[in-house]
């Protein structure tokens, strides 16, 4: 069965920090597909970034980065010199294809708090 | 683009009654999704539709249902509304084609069950 942990609830930290934010997940597929989402205190969760099962590639975008390893059914992303406009909830969530379909599972979200 | 729009935006039943939340995605997206949300179960897969067809469904009694115009817009209802629906109903759109591809959400309508 699929499953995606975020074991941090809340992070809080001082702005320009760098933070981490960890998730780690278990399926049984080869094939599966990997997001990050973001939704700040206005409530519309936004799309951060999506990752397949075959490109293990690390990705950095501005202060953002994240770092996927099969080997450690992980995909963490990382927050480099935090914002206050950082702050939200962010749901790692993982798809996997199902009778002609795809089911999206997302984690339990970690709330970030920066503080100025 | 006109991002999905979800209406109503805020919604008071009792128990026992039903709704119908209706979801426009985004313009050429023709998968819809739908999430229910809640502080305690966190972000819950419920259904998602292409192409008018329902291609997959998360753990929901039957109570709720939903279905697909050929205009991609969608609909869920929930019958014989508990006091444990309420909830934050979330609706998201992407292309749908072979592989999920990034799901735009809408600003979802907020479900209270009294």
């Amino acid at each position: 069965a699929q499953k995606v942990t975020q074991a941090q609830t809340e992070i809080s930290v001082v702005e320009k920090e760098d933070v981490t934010l960890d998730c780690v997940y278990e399926t049984r597929d080869t094939t599966y597909y990997l997001f990050w989402y973001k939704q700040p205190p206005s409530g519309e969760l936004v799309f951060l970034i999506r990752r397949n099962s075959f490109d293990e590639q690390n990705e950095i975008s501005g202060r953002y980065s994240w770092n996927f390893q099969k080997s450690t059914s992980s995909f963490n992303f990382t927050i480099t010199a935090s914002q206050v406009v950082d702050s939200a909830v962010y749901f790692c969530a993982l798809s996997e294809a199902e009778t002609g379909g795809f089911k999206t599972i997302f984690g339990a979200g970690t709330r970030l708090f920066v503080k100025a | 683009k006109a991002g999905v729009t979800q209406t109503p935006r805020y919604l008071i039943k009792t128990r026992g009654q039903q709704v119908t939340l209706s979801c426009s995605p985004i313009s050429g997206h023709r998968s819809v999704s739908w999430y229910q949300q809640t502080p305690g179960q966190g972000l819950q897969f419920l259904f998602e539709y292409f192409s008018e067809t329902q291609r997959n469904k998360g753990n929901f009694p039957g109570r709720f249902s939903g279905r697909q115009f050929s205009n991609s817009r969608s609909e869920m209802n929930v019958s014989t509304l508990e006091l444990g629906d309420s909830a934050l109903y979330l609706c998201a759109s992407s292309l749908g084609d072979y592989s999920p591809g990034e799901q735009y959400f809408g600003p979802g309508t907020r479900l209270t069950v009294t």
